[in-house]
């Protein structure tokens, strides 16, 4: 079945260092590509997405390029910001969505 | 516009009690989802719905009931209760299957 692995976290870092958390799918078809940042005791909310093969979606400087030759949905900021601290999902969206474990980041001043 | 609202927040339930968890969008999205949040596990699909009187299991859906009479509600029902589904559970909706998702502020759920 359809399943998305994401890097295993948690990410510590320091203000204004680059950012990468890996996300690599698995899918019959071409699904659209997700993700989405959840906060501290709050439900998800989308941050970006892309919906076929060398789409780039991009929002708050995080971007991630639709990679159909290598399954990947790589997440990047160049200069992370202490609020940008919260878990992210990777979610691929065939039939259903589904989502990855999650990437808890931590940036310290 | 309140988007996706689920009730209650919290609930303690004792083991053997059933409850059913609400979840409403006021949206008109075809597609909604339970999922369930365990520490390391991200969120797994519990059951899904594409349209009113559809639903479908997701990876793990033993032990939940769902049903879809209207586009706006999609209930979870827990039959049973048992330790294993302490869990914080997230109701979303969408207008198709692949476009994005809203996500409701979570039920937070102990099962003694």
């Amino acid at each position: 079945g359809d399943s998305v692995t994401q890097m295993e976290g948690p990410v510590t870092l320091s203000e204004e260092a680059f950012l990468t958390i890996n996300c690599t799918y698995t899918a019959t078809g071409y699904p659209s590509l997700f993700w989405y940042v959840q906060y501290p005791g709050e439900g998800l909310q989308l941050l970006l997405k892309a919906t076929k093969a060398d789409d780039k979606g991009s929002n708050k400087g995080f971007e991630a390029t639709y990679r159909k030759e290598t399954t990947s949905f790589h997440l990047e900021k160049g200069s992370v910001q202490v609020s940008d601290s919260a878990v992210y999902f990777c979610a691929s969206q065939g039939g259903k969505l589904i989502f990855g474990q999650g990437t808890e980041l931590s940036v310290k001043p | 516009n309140a988007g996706v609202t689920q009730t209650p927040k919290f609930q303690v339930l004792k083991t053997g009690q059933s409850m059913t968890l609400q979840c409403a969008q006021d949206m008109n999205h075809e597609y909604m989802s339970w999922y369930r949040q365990d520490p390391g596990m991200g969120l797994r699909l519990i059951h899904y719905s594409v349209g009113a009187g559809i639903t479908d299991q997701g990876e793990v859906p033993n032990g939940y009931n769902v049903s879809r009479s209207t586009t706006e509600d999609f209930p979870l029902r827990l039959l049973s209760a048992a330790p294993s589904q302490t869990s914080v559970y997230f109701c979303a909706s969408s207008r198709q299957v692949n476009t994005e998702a809203f996500f409701g502020q979570g039920t937070r759920l102990t099962v003694v």
